[in-house]
C-alpha cells in the first residue's frame, strides 16, 4: 500500500528566508507526486506535480519540487517566502497517471511566516 | 471556468440523520472523487465516480454511498451520522492528470 509521510508538522519561517518541506513516500512502483497548498477554511490548490522526465519541478507561486528516487523523496522548495505563504502544505503520491488517480495524502506541515 | 464547485458550504447535523453533499466538477471533467478530512489531518479517500459508476473505493463504511449523474456532477450521502463524521469534505474533479479541489463542505455532528 502507498503511504506519505510528511515528518515536520509545523515549520516557523521568517519573511525572505528560504522555505524546504520534507516528503517521503511509499510506493512499490513509479509513483506520481503531488504538492497542495490549503489556506485556513479553503480547499486544496495544485502547486505543482511530478508525472516523468525532469526530476526538478516547477510550480505556482514560485514554489519548486526535487524527485529522488534513491531516497524516496519529494521536497518542495521556495527561495523567498511572502507572508501569503503561511498555509498547510499537503503532499500526495497516486498510482496512476489518467483520471483514475486516488491520491494518499501526508498528515500535512503547517506553515508560520514571521514578518 | 467557475472551477470545482460544493454545496452546501457549512452543515449542522445530530447523531443518526443523513446528509446529502453535492459536487460539479470543474467544467470537461468527468471523474469525481470525495475526500474526507478530519481536523488537522491530510485528506482521506472515500470513493470515485466515473461514467456514473463507482470505480475506486477507501476504508469506508457503506454507510457512505455516492452518486454520479449524467452531466458528470455528483452527490455524497452519509447515513446514521456519528459523531466522529465531523470533517470538512472535499470534491475533487479530473479528465488527466492532478485533481482540483472545490473549497469543501464543513459538516459538524452534534
Amino acid at each position: 500500500a502507498q503511504s506519505v509521510t510528511q515528518p515536520d508538522i509545523h515549520i516557523t519561517v521568517s519573511e525572505g528566508a528560504s522555505l524546504e518541506l520534507r516528503c517521503n513516500y511509499s510506493y512499490g512502483a513509479t509513483p506520481y507526486l503531488f504538492w497542495y497548498v490549503q489556506s485556513p477554511g479553503q480547499g486544496l490548490q495544485l502547486l505543482l506535480k511530478y508525472f516523468s522526465g525532469d526530476t526538478l519541478v516547477q510550480g505556482i507561486k514560485g514554489f519548486e519540487a526535487e524527485f529522488k528516487r534513491s531516497q524516496s523523496s519529494f521536497n518542495l522548495r521556495k527561495p523567498s517566502v511572502h507572508w501569503s505563504d503561511a498555509a498547510e502544505y499537503f503532499c500526495a503520491v497516486a498510482s496512476l497517471k489518467a483520471a483514475g488517480n486516488k491520491l494518499t495524502f501526508g498528515g500535512g506541515t503547517r506553515v508560520l511566516v514571521k514578518p | 471556468d467557475a472551477g470545482v464547485t460544493q454545496s452546501p458550504t457549512h452543515l449542522i447535523k445530530t447523531r443518526g440523520q443523513q446528509v446529502t453533499l453535492r459536487c460539479s466538477p470543474k467544467s470537461g471533467h468527468d471523474t469525481v472523487s470525495w475526500y474526507q478530512q478530519a481536523l488537522g489531518q491530510g485528506p482521506q479517500f472515500i470513493f470515485q465516480y466515473y461514467e456514473e459508476e463507482e470505480r475506486q473505493r477507501g476504508n469506508f463504511p457503506d454507510r457512505f454511498s455516492g452518486h454520479q449523474f449524467p452531466n458528470y456532477s455528483s452527490e455524497l450521502n452519509v447515513n446514521a451520522l456519528l459523531l466522529g463524521d465531523s470533517a470538512l469534505y472535499l470534491c475533487a474533479s479530473s479528465l488527466a492528470g492532478a485533481p482540483f479541489f472545490g473549497p469543501g463542505t464543513r459538516l459538524t455532528v452534534l
